[in-house]
């Protein structure tokens, strides 16, 4: 069974501070993995996606690892800001012939505190 | 450009009523979802759709029903709501099985 295990469940930082989120992934075959955030209230958004070649990505103060062998993501967030505050989600597409479903995991919840 | 957008926002039910919620994208995608949003539970599936007239079912499909006549909108029905159909629910769409799935801003919806 595809799965998505992310960790920490939730997070509290100091604004300015950075951070790092989990996850770990066995979803077979891969195709892509894609970090969203989600603030309160509002559906998810993509923040940015990895692929099975790629093993960092950079996009602004966020920046997304991927270690295909270990099967594991990251994203660091750099010099945090209040509006950081939001659940950040890994996603992973699976390529497999009729694989039309994503498989999410639970989230981190991200709190950035004055 | 509207993106994804669910009708209502908002909606409170007394058990055993019915209702619909809609969704519809502008984007021509083929593939649309629903979900439904639980607190520590993550987003499970509930029924997809990979095309205009095909339907199937995901995680969670017990006690819903979908529809999709057009390309553009996929339906979600609750025959008969039941207190555990409490939940936020989100629509989302994509063009195909590698790229960016859109996200609706939610329905949240109480039965009681």
């Amino acid at each position: 069974k595809n799965q998505v295990e992310q960790s920490p469940q939730s997070l509290i930082i100091l604004e300015g501070k950075n951070c790092t989120l989990q996850c770990n992934y066995t979803v077979s075959p891969f195709s892509n993995l894609r970090w969203y955030k989600q603030d309160t209230g509002r559906g998810p958004v993509s923040l940015t996606i990895m692929t099975f070649s790629e093993n960092t990505k950079s996009n602004g103060r966020y920046t997304a690892t991927l270690d295909a062998d270990t099967k594991q993501s990251s994203l660091h967030i750099t010099a945090s800001q209040l509006s950081d505050s939001a659940s950040y989600i890994c996603v992973v597409s699976s390529s497999g012939a009729g694989s039309y479903q994503l498989t999410f995991g639970k989230g981190t919840k991200l709190s950035v505190i004055p | 450009n509207a993106g994804v957008t669910q009708t209502p926002k908002f909606r409170v039910l007394k058990t055993g009523q019915s209702m619909t919620l809609l969704c519809a994208q502008d984007m021509n995608h083929e593939y649309m979802y629903w979900y439904r949003q639980d607190p520590g539970m993550g987003l499970r599936l509930i029924h997809y759709s990979v095309g205009e007239g095909t339907t199937a079912k995901g995680e969670v499909p017990d006690g819903y029903n979908v529809s999709r006549l057009k390309k553009q909108n996929f339906l979600l029905g609750l025959e008969s709501a039941a207190p555990s159909q409490t939940s936020v629910y989100f629509c989302a769409s994509r063009e195909d099985q590698s790229t960016e799935a859109f996200f609706g801003q939610g329905t949240r919806l109480t039965v009681v």
